[in-house]
């Protein structure tokens, strides 16, 4: 496609629930990351996949938080038992290589948490 | 851990004035953007600039990545510049991956 894509653009989810948040890259882009940005800072380095290998999980917050891409082109952030302190815009980003490249971000998912 | 201060944290200007964001960075660095986040949040890349001086139209950015600073300048501003400007970085012998944004500067731009 022509950017990256997110679905869904807005979730809203009670406490205690499971989401799946889902990211489509540029095509051909080989490198992968999802950020998370809280309400007026900066985004947050989550995760970074390059092809299907996740090269970097050091920034998720808890083993409820789940990202995998197994065919090196969609990526799926899964969280799981979703709490307050999770609402927040998750925003997916490409490359074409796997560093020392432009970032190119999608318009993110806002996630609520009630 | 690698700090990432950006100036000045809110900047209101008047359309058709010029104005600097400064980046100061703690480390040495090999990866250093700018975005701009427009008021619907999406996240535009400005330069790829880990050293040097870039221009692209009214926008250009310079990196002296000997003294830890990048600026961003932008002339003769326009509405539409309005929102967040990052500068992020990837630190030397940190994860490629894990780009590390300031706290942003917020411009508005009146007509």
């Amino acid at each position: 496609g022509a950017g990256v894509s997110q679905s869904p653009r807005y979730k809203v989810a009670k406490r205690g629930q499971d989401v799946a948040l889902r990211c489509d890259p540029i095509s051909g882009h080989v490198s992968l990351f999802w950020y998370q940005q809280a309400l007026g800072q900066g985004p947050e380095f989550l995760t970074y996949f390059q092809n299907e290998a996740q090269l970097d999980k050091s920034g998720l917050p808890s083993d409820r938080f789940f990202a995998e891409r197994p065919e090196g082109s969609v990526s799926t952030l899964k969280i799981q038992r979703t709490q307050q302190e999770d609402s927040a815009v998750y925003l997916c980003a490409s490359s074409l290589s796997g560093f020392g490249e432009k970032l190119f971000f999608g318009s993110g998912t806002q996630l609520s948490v009630l | 851990g690698i700090q990432v201060e950006q100036s000045p944290p809110d900047l209101i200007l008047q359309e058709g004035a010029n104005s600097t964001l400064r980046c100061n960075f703690s480390d040495s660095v090999n990866n250093l953007q700018w975005f701009h986040q427009n008021p619907w949040g999406q996240l535009i890349n400005l330069f790829y600039i880990p050293s040097g001086t870039k221009q692209n139209g009214r926008l250009s950015a310079t990196t002296v990545a000997t003294e830890r600073y990048s600026l961003l300048y932008i002339s003769s501003s326009q509405t539409t510049d309005s929102g967040v400007y990052f500068c992020a970085v990837v630190i030397i012998g940190g994860s490629q991956g894990n780009l590390i944004f300031g706290k942003g500067t917020k411009l508005s731009v009146k007509p």
